[in-house]
């Protein structure tokens, strides 16, 4: 069966320091891959999907940015967090186009201070 | 993609069925309707999805109108652990990234 990791499951880090934030599938191949980040009391916001190694789609413009480095892990990064970016970070995997579930992991719940 | 209008909150004593509404009437002809569900602090879980059909699994049941305009998700027997936010997303399904968006849901409260 497949399952979706995520880590850290929370961190606090200060405004300005670097991020990165690790989702990895098993069980499946060629996976779609998504982050979305929740802000407190708010709906889901996709931030950016892969439909492969090392292509990456970005929905919003911000100072976040993805990477796939393998098959089956999506790295999100930020080179200096701003205190806009705590929220709860969630990745999902689909199993590709024609396919209509998308199967979340975790979730990273991320303090900026 | 067709825009979707649901309650913010409803709630539902335990073992009753629970109903949820959601109105998406400019949806277009190739659009599915999903229903996921997301308990407090966990990542969203798949419920069901259909096109024109009711459908149903060991989950819930799906009701689209005729029309397709809206749709309902019957949760049968409701229990304290199905108390989440509930969204309903309506989508062209086969695109590229299937890309999902989740807007604010309807908070179903299931009370003892």
């Amino acid at each position: 069966s497949q399952t979706i990791h995520q880590w850290p499951a929370t961190l606090v880090q200060p405004v300005g320091s670097p991020l990165s934030l690790e989702c990895t599938v098993e069980g499946t191949s060629n996976p779609n891959l998504y982050w979305y980040r929740q802000a407190a009391g708010r709906g889901l916001q996709l931030l950016f999907y892969s439909v492969g190694i090392g292509q990456i789609s970005s929905e919003v413009p911000q100072n976040l940015s993805a990477s796939r480095p393998q098959d089956r892990q999506f790295i999100l990064s930020s080179k200096k967090l701003l205190l806009s970016d705590s929220g709860f970070y969630l990745c999902a995997w689909s199993a590709g186009p024609g396919t209509y579930e998308q199967y979340f992991g975790p979730g990273t719940r991320l303090t900026v201070t | 993609d067709a825009k979707t209008t649901q309650p913010t909150s409803m709630d539902c004593a335990e073992g009753r069925a629970a109903n949820l509404p959601c109105n998406h009437s400019t949806i277009s002809g190739n659009e599915y309707v999903y229903w996921y569900r997301q308990i407090h602090s966990q990542g969203p879980q798949y419920i069901i999805h259909g096109l024109k059909n009711n459908e149903t699994n060991e989950m819930a049941s799906l009701i689209i109108t005729e029309d397709r305009k809206s749709s309902t998700l019957i949760l049968p027997h409701a229990t304290l652990r199905d108390t989440a936010v509930y969204y309903c997303i309506v989508r062209v399904g086969g695109n590229a990234g299937n890309m999902l968006t989740f807007g604010g849901g309807t908070r179903l409260m299931v009370k003892p």
